[in-house]
C-alpha cells in the first residue's frame, strides 16, 4: 500500500496571504489528522476527520480550518498567515480512532 | 493540566541499552504509544501499551505503568541508526497529546 502523501513538500508565503495543504490517507484508513510541528512547541494536534466530520479540534484559532472528502483525502487551511505559522505540518492517517498513526512527510511552511 | 514530560536529550553507546522516561500528568487516556522521527523524516510508530506492563518488539521494549503515571521505552543493541527522536503519546477526550520528544544521541 502507499504511504500517506501530503502536498507539497515546501511552501513559502508571506504574511496575511492564506494556504492549503493537502493530505491523501492510506487506502482504506478513514480518519485523518493534522498536526503542527515546532521546535519549541512539539507536536500540537490541530484537528481530526471521520468520514468528512470534524471530530475533534486542537487549541488552534479559527484561522485553522480543515476538511475531508469522500475518498477521505483531506486539505487544511490556514488564513491570514502569521510568522508564528511557520512550521511543519503534518498529516497522520489511521484505520480507526484508536489505531496506530502513519504520518506523512509533512509540508515545511515558511512564512516572510 | 494535560502534559507528557520527556528528558529532552539522551546519549548513549552503540551496543548498550537505553531507556527513555514519559511521565504523564493526565488521566482517563487510551494507553501509551511511541513514535520514532528521524531527522527530515516523518514520524513512525513504534509501539502502544494499552495496559500496564512491558510489551516487546524486537529490540525496543515499551513499559506502562498507570499507578506511577509513568511509562518508557527501551532500546537494546543500540544501533547508529537509532539516532532519532522519539515521542510518547496519549490520546484523551479524542484529542492526541504528544510529548515535546527525546533526541537520542548515539555515540560510536
Amino acid at each position: 500500500k502507499a504511504g500517506v502523501t501530503q502536498t507539497p513538500r515546501y511552501l513559502i508565503k508571506t504574511r496575511g496571504q492564506q494556504v492549503t495543504l493537502s493530505c491523501s490517507p492510506i487506502s482504506g484508513h478513514r480518519s485523518v489528522s493534522w498536526y503542527q510541528q515546532t521546535p519549541g512547541q512539539g507536536l500540537q494536534f490541530l484537528f481530526e476527520y471521520f468520514s468528512e466530520t470534524q471530530r475533534n479540534k486542537g487549541n488552534f484559532p479559527g484561522r485553522f480550518s480543515g476538511r475531508q472528502f469522500s475518498n477521505s483525502r483531506s486539505e487544511m487551511n490556514v488564513s491570514t498567515l502569521e510568522l508564528g505559522d511557520s512550521a511543519l505540518y503534518l498529516c497522520a492517517s489511521s484505520e480507526d480512532f484508536n489505531s496506530p498513526l502513519h504520518f506523512g512527510n509533512g509540508t515545511r511552511l515558511t512564512v516572510t | 493540566g494535560q502534559s507528557l514530560e520527556q528528558p529532552s536529550e539522551v546519549t548513549a553507546v552503540e551496543g548498550a541499552i537505553v531507556q527513555i522516561n514519559c511521565t504523564y500528568q493526565t488521566s482517563g487516556f487510551y494507553g501509551l504509544s511511541w513514535y520514532q522521527q528521524h531527522d527530515g523524516g516523518a514520524p513512525t510508530f513504534l509501539s502502544y501499551n494499552a495496559l500496564d506492563g512491558l510489551e516487546e518488539t524486537g529490540r525496543f521494549s515499551s513499559f506502562l505503568s498507570r499507578s506511577d503515571s509513568y511509562g518508557y521505552l527501551l532500546l537494546q543493541e543500540l544501533q547508529m541508526k537509532d539516532s532519532a527522536s522519539y515521542f510518547c503519546a496519549v490520546k484523551r477526550d479524542d484529542k492526541i497529546i504528544f510529548g515535546k520528544g527525546t533526541r537520542l544521541h548515539i555515540l560510536p
